[in-house]
């Protein structure tokens, strides 16, 4: 689930089986993740977050992996349903600093 | 459903309007923010106001203006604008102060400039 050039990446699952999004971040220095979701015609929707002082954190069905010494956050989503087919963005934010970066997403297509 | 709310949903505009976007949080947050959505690209913050105090302008035109009368409410006004401009424009709102920052959205308004 990288982004590659101008193309958002795709993943398609079918219903019931695990997804992993992955993403890339570059700014060392970032110690807030936030894993959002996006449906068509609404704006993003908070799913999870995680401090740098963690490498992993639980929600309901969903998990967020950090792996600072690669600079790489995913997110894994269990027993995946068609409600779950959206944009998913991953955002960071640097100490000290207020506002979120924002990476390109990944489109997560759930067939029945 | 959403603590943000933005009006108006869907906006078609000329390039010699002039028009208004509406952003209310009630949340009680402390920062707002203006971000523009385009098709193939990352979310793009345009400006941050905090304590009603406009803290970030990220080198955006000066035909998009901000407007932050109280710390509930954010416009951005709109003037002579250019077909490129047309984007998905998201408000946001955030608690500054706290340990989670996350940013609650609004559902966005579709701004088409013909």
């Amino acid at each position: 689930g990288e982004s590659v050039g101008l193309h958002l990446p795709t993943l398609s699952v079918q219903e019931g089986d695990n997804s992993i999004i992955n993403c890339a971040y570059s700014n060392s220095a970032s110690d807030y993740f936030i894993w959002y979701k996006q449906e068509s015609g609404k704006g993003p929707q908070f799913i999870i977050d995680i401090r740098s002082n963690m490498d992993k954190r639980q929600g309901q069905r969903v998990t967020v992996l950090l792996n600072k010494t690669v600079k790489h956050l995913s997110l894994q989503i269990a027993a995946t349903q068609p409600g779950d087919s959206a944009v998913y963005f991953c955002a960071e934010k640097e100490r000290g600093y207020s506002t979120l970066t924002f990476g390109k997403g990944t489109m997560l297509l759930v067939s029945p | 459903e959403t603590g943000v709310t933005q009006t108006p949903r869907h906006l078609v505009m000329g390039m010699t309007n002039k028009k208004s976007l509406k952003c209310e949080q009630h949340l009680g947050h402390n920062a707002m923010y203006w971000y523009k959505q385009s098709a193939k690209k990352p979310l793009e913050l345009m400006f941050v106001y905090n304590f009603k105090e406009q803290t970030e302008n990220n080198s955006v035109p000066s035909r998009f203006s901000p407007e932050c009368p109280n710390s509930s409410h954010l416009f951005l006004h709109l003037h002579t604008l250019q077909p490129e401009d047309s984007a998905l424009y998201l408000c946001a709102s955030s608690q500054e102060d706290s340990q989670n920052t996350e940013a609650f959205f609004g559902q966005g308004t579709r701004l088409t400039v013909v």
